[in-house]
């Protein structure tokens, strides 16, 4: 079955530090990846996502993520995080199935705490 | 982008009744994908609703309990019903944004509706 599991539940981090969050997907198969965040009290919001290509991704407020498809992973990066981004972070990836459609699965989440 | 909104936004029910969200997207979309996030916990597929045709569910998951109906392009329903505690839960609707099915666009999501059983 297709799943996605992020490696930390919940990390702390103090402002200026450096964050990496792990994702690794199951499927071998075509993928589409993403990572969203969700702020306090607000909706799940985009951050990045990769299709093809370039496998390193640069999306909004300053996050990367580098795909490599030989460990099935799709890590988040950000050189140097801030209080406001402590938020829920989510890693996603669509699944093309055989059949006329196709989903998108969610990791479990990580919860980022940045102090200030 | 879509823009989606739901009703209700939270709602409070009690044990046995069912609750029916909305969801209206401003565009026409060719699939509508139901989540529930329960309380500290990740996104669920519930089902993914297709326009003319009957909702296809995740394992888990049966249209007894989370009927849905897909009346046209931008709005679709869910119903949760004979609730019990165990379906607290923010319950969202999200659309797939402008993209070929070889780079699937990404998921917008509704604010959601927060649903509390007594």
């Amino acid at each position: 079955a297709q799943s996605v599991s992020q490696h930390n539940h919940h990390v702390i981090l103090s402002e200026a530090a450096s964050l990496e969050l792990g994702c690794n997907y199951s499927y071998g198969g075509t993928v589409n990846l993403f990572w969203y965040v969700q702020y306090p009290g607000q909706h799940l919001q985009l951050l990045l996502k990769y299709f093809s290509g370039d496998p390193l991704v640069k999306g909004i407020k300053g996050f990367e993520a580098e795909f490599i498809k030989s460990k099935f992973s799709f890590n988040l990066r950000k050189p140097s995080v801030q209080w406001s981004d402590t938020a829920e972070y989510f890693c996603a990836v669509r699944y093309f199935e055989e059949t006329s459609y196709d989903k998108v699965i969610f990791g479990p989440g990580t919860s980022l705490s940045v102090i200030p | 982008s879509a823009v989606i909104s739901q009703k209700p936004s939270r709602d409070i029910c009690q044990r046995g009744t069912s609750l029916t969200i909305q969801c209206q997207v401003d565009s026409q979309v060719t699939m509508m994908f139901w989540y529930r996030q329960q309380p500290g916990q990740s996104l669920t597929l519930i089902a993914t609703a297709n326009q003319g045709s009957e909702a296809t569910y995740e394992s888990g998951f049966v249209i007894d309990k989370f009927p849905i109906s897909r009346p046209n392009l931008t709005f679709s329903t869910l119903t949760v019903s004979n609730l019990s505690p165990e379906d607290s839960s923010i319950y969202l609707c999200s659309v797939e944004g402008p993209g070929d099915r070889g780079g699937g666009g990404e998921l917008f999501f509704g604010e959601g509706s927060r649903l509390t059983v007594l």
